[in-house]
Parts: structure tokens; sequence; C-alpha cells
């Protein structure tokens, strides 16, 4: 079963402010990623990493930053949050060797005042 | 660039009738397709994948989807629809090129209606 875990999964904040959005997989995949989904869009990869100290920014940009220090855990931060940054984020990670099927995380949902 | 396209914002069909979900594609070579299902609240789940071989694949919770090059297809297919399956449901394509990402539709939302 696919363990991949995301905190918090709700969050309300005011703008200005430094968040850390959470995810840790116990699957030992080497590929996490971050996306970003708004209602009716498609997911917009924000970051991607191929494994420890590996980390790429994806097709959208964000100002977001991502650490890969253990395997397990892909943090994402956001230093002055604002209004414009409001969105689900997921969290997905992948083995290397399947053809990047993913296994996806239950998201948090970011509310900047 | 590659890209996906489901045309259908949202679909509603009686419980127990059929679905079709639809998916076109465009991607230069051979690709690797996915179906994946978000249930409200939910991370993404997939339901089924395809790579290469029988154009007609089986997935998870009865789904099926068939791949049609000369269309440039994937659609998703279930024969008796249950309330359950109420949920958004995305096509995606593996992007081969710069280190395997994977593009995804914007999503069909499935009502089931009893």
């Amino acid at each position: 079963e696919a363990d991949i875990y995301q905190t918090p999964r709700y969050l309300v904040i005011g703008t200005g402010k430094k968040i850390t959005l959470e995810c840790s997989q116990t699957m030992g995949h080497d590929k996490m990623y971050w996306y970003q989904q708004d209602p009716g869009m498609e997911l917009h990869l924000i970051h991607y990493s191929y494994g420890v100290n590996s980390t790429e920014k994806g097709d959208l940009s964000s100002e977001s930053t991502v650490s890969r220090i253990r395997t397990e855990h892909f943090p994402l931060t956001l230093e002055s949050a604002r209004p414009s940054h409001t969105s689900q984020y997921l969290c997905a990670s992948s083995p290397q060797w399947n053809g990047d099927e993913q296994f996806f995380g239950p998201g948090t949902r970011l509310t900047v005042l | 660039a590659q890209s996906v396209t489901q045309p259908d914002i949202h679909i509603t069909v009686s419980e127990g009738a059929s679905l079709e979900l639809r998916c076109n594609y465009s991607y230069g070579a051979t690709p690797y397709l996915f179906w994946y299902v978000q249930s409200p609240g939910q991370g993404l789940q997939l339901l089924l994948k395809y790579f290469s071989g029988d154009t007609l694949v089986q997935g998870i919770k009865g789904f099926e989807a068939e791949f049609k090059r000369s269309q440039s297809s994937f659609n998703l297919r279930k024969p008796s629809v249950h309330w359950s399956d109420a949920a958004e449901y995305f096509c995606a394509v593996g992007d081969l090129t710069g280190g395997f990402k994977t593009i995804f539709g914007a999503g069909t939302r499935l009502f089931v209606k009893a």
C-alpha cells in the first residue's frame, strides 16, 4: 500500500508569513514531486527531485523552494506567503524504474489571507 | 510540446449506466499513458496505465481504457457506474524527454445520479 503523507491538510495564514508544507513517504522512492492544483485546471509541476540532494524546478514558475536531505522527506517552503499562493498542493513519489507511475499524498489546501 | 486534452469538464451518468471519458494526447513517440482518479479531499490514485502491448488495458475498480494510436486517444470506460465512482478523473501522458515527467489533463468531473 502506498504511504505518502502530507501535513498540514489545511492551512489558513496571513500574508507575509513563512510556511513549510511537509511531505514524507515510506516507500523508499527516489523521485518526488510537488504539484499545484487549482479547481478545473490541470496539475502543474512546481518542483521535483531525483533523489537525495537533487532538486529541480518544474514547468510552473513558483516562489517556493524545496529540499531533499533524506530520501523520505521533501518539504516545500514559502518564505513570504501571498494571496496568489492560495491553492492545493499535492506531493507525489515514484520509483525510478516503473515508467513514472506516481503515488500521491492527500494534499494540503493553503489559503493566504 | 506534449499535451493532454480532456474535452469534457464534467459528465453526469445514471447509476448502472455505462461510462466513457475522453482523452486525447499530443506526443511525438509511443506514449506512456495513465488514468488517475481523485476523490474529494484526496490525492490522485492510479486507475490504469499503458506502456506497450495490448491496446486494451484493464485497471482497478472495473475500469478499462483503450489506446488508439490513429486517433491519439486513450478513453476510459466502465460498463456499469456505481455511485462511489463519482470523482475527478485525470488522463496523463509520460514525457520521456528531459527526465520523464508526467503531463496531466485538466480533469473530468463525474457526477452519478441515482
